[in-house]
C-alpha cells in the first residue's frame, strides 16, 4: 500500500533511564555531525555536535559517539526526564557539499512516568 | 539574542493565493537557511544564502518558490500561486560563518493551504 507519511523509529524509556538513539549516515565524506531536539510544535533545537576527528563528546547529560568505521552515531541521554519526550535527528555534513546538512528522518523518544 | 523570528507563526489560505513568510536571522550570521518539514518527506532544505546571496536553490519545488533576502537581517519565502500540497511547516535557520557549524532554527511557520 502507498505510505501515508515517514514511519518514524520510535523508542520508549522509563523516567530516570538512559536512553541511547541510533543514526546511520551514508557518507563517509561527512566531517560533520550535529543531534538535534524537536518537541511538538517547535523548531529543531542544537543539543550537540561532533567532528569526524573526534569519536566521543559529552555535554549536558548527553553524549554523542561517532563510529566513523561503520558510519554509525548514537546519542546518550543519562538519567531520561519527562522534558527530553521528542523526535531526535541527526544531521551530516559532507565537506564537499557547500557546507550543507542532510537530516536523517528522526526518532520519536517518550519518556514514561 | 532573539534567536531566529519568523513571521507569521500560522497561515491559513486558499489555493492560488500569494504567501509571503518572513524570516529574520540571529544578528551577526551570514547564512541563512530555508527549510520544508512535512510528514510525508521529512526535513528539505529549499536554498540557502550566504551574505545575502542565493547559493543552492536546488531545493526549491518549483518556479511557484521564489525567496529574497534583500539584507543581512530579513529574508522572505515566496509561494504563488500556492497549492493544497505546499502546506507544511516552513523553517527558517541561520548559522556563522564556515566554521560556525551549528545552524540555529527559528520556531516555524505552519502553512495550510485549502
Amino acid at each position: 500500500g502507498e505510505s501515508v507519511g515517514l514511519h518514524l523509529p520510535t523508542l520508549s524509556v522509563q523516567e530516570g533511564d538512559n536512553s541511547i538513539i541510533n543514526c546511520a549516515y551514508s557518507n563517509s565524506a561527512s566531517d560533520y555531525f550535529i543531534w538535534y531536539k524537536q518537541e511538538s510544535g517547535k523548531g529543531p533545537q542544537f543539543i550537540i555536535d561532533i567532528r569526524s576527528n573526534m569519536d566521543k563528546r559529552q555535554g549536558q547529560r548527553v553524549t554523542v559517539l561517532l563510529n566513523k568505521t561503520v558510519k554509525h552515531l548514537s546519542l546518550q541521554i543519562a538519567a531520561t526526564q519527562p522534558g527530553d519526550s521528542a523526535v531526535y535527528f541527526c544531521a551530516e555534513r559532507n565537506s564537499g557539499s557547500a557546507r550543507q546538512l542532510t537530516f536523517g528522518s528522526g526518532t520519536q523518544l517518550t519518556v514514561l512516568p | 539574542d532573539a534567536g531566529v523570528i519568523q513571521s507569521p507563526r500560522h497561515e491559513v489560505t486558499e489555493m492560488g493565493q500569494e504567501v509571503t513568510l518572513r524570516c529574520k536571522p540571529i544578528s551577526g550570521h551570514d547564512y541563512l537557511f530555508w527549510y520544508r518539514q512535512t510528514m510525508m518527506r521529512g526535513l528539505e532544505l529549499l536554498i540557502y544564502f550566504n551574505n545575502n546571496v542565493p547559493i543552492d536553490d536546488s531545493g526549491m519545488p518549483e518556479d511557484r518558490f521564489s525567496a529574497k533576502m534583500p539584507n543581512a537581517s530579513f529574508s522572505t519565502l515566496k509561494i504563488q500561486p500556492s497549492e493544497p500540497r505546499d502546506s507544511a511547516v516552513y523553517f527558517c535557520a541561520s548559522r556563522r560563518g564556515l566554521r560556525g557549524e551549528t545552524q540555529y532554527f527559528g520556531p516555524g511557520t505552519r502553512l495550510l493551504v485549502l
